[in-house]
């Protein structure tokens, strides 16, 4: 039974652009959300999928944007990347009402 | 009021030992505490987790002690082993908007000395 994939695992892009991650939940899961994790820190809530809609938002700009497919997959997309942006992205998927998190392994985005 | 405050920031332990890392929280409508497992360049994995209505909960060495009018709770580590050394993150969820959301501590990068 596959997990959370993710991909790519890991990025460099450069400043201003713009960069698309993928999530594959796991088996069974139709909820994703999406974390950011900076170097030594814990991770921040980016936003949440749930039938296509981002349900709850934490505290990024306009320039995080996400989509949730039929399939329940997931790609997180931001724009005008900014050197403190570079951080490990995690997705996490669960069951819409359950409190079970099940992470992937990130993807590692470095901006230079 | 969304914080969860961990400490030590890091630790180091003999083997053997126990480990006891601590989180604090402020808004009782947290209702689910789990404890995280990261190692490097990998995703958190779920390690125990504990509902408010309970004051310890244990899984073989990992136990949970949770004290609900101090809002607070701690990961207590027994016989701590080299391959325990991880970061661990504390965190607090609450459904809101037809969901859940997690909130993390900011994690403690333990280190268990062989």
């Amino acid at each position: 039974d596959a997990g959370v994939t993710q991909s790519p695992t890991h990025l460099i892009k450069t400043r201003g652009q713009q960069v698309t991650l993928r999530c594959s939940p796991k088996s069974g899961h139709d909820t994703v959300s999406w974390y950011q994790q900076a170097l030594g820190q814990g991770p921040q809530f980016i936003f949440q999928y749930y039938e296509e809609e981002e349900r709850q938002r934490g505290n990024f700009p306009d320039r995080f944007s996400g989509h949730q497919f039929p399939n329940y997959s997931s790609e997180l997309n931001v724009n005008a990347l900014l050197l403190g942006d570079s951080a490990l992205y995690l997705c996490a998927s669960s069951l819409q009402g359950g409190y079970g998190y099940t992470f992937g392994s990130g993807t590692r985005l470095t901006v230079v | 009021q969304q914080q969860v405050k961990q400490s030590p920031q890091s630790l180091i332990v003999q083997k053997g030992g126990i480990s006891i890392i601590n989180c604090a929280y402020e808004n009782t409508a947290f209702d689910y505490f789990p404890w995280y497992q990261q190692f490097p360049g990998k995703g958190p994995a779920l390690l125990i987790a504990i509902r408010p209505d309970v004051s310890e909960k244990k899984e073989g060495r990992f136990t949970i002690s949770f004290n609900k009018s101090a809002k607070q709770f701690s990961l207590h580590i027994m016989d701590s082993q080299p391959g325990d050394s991880a970061t661990y993150f504390c965190a607090a969820s609450m459904y809101g908007e037809g969901t859940y959301k997690y909130i993390f501590g900011t994690g403690t990068r333990l280190k268990v000395l062989a």
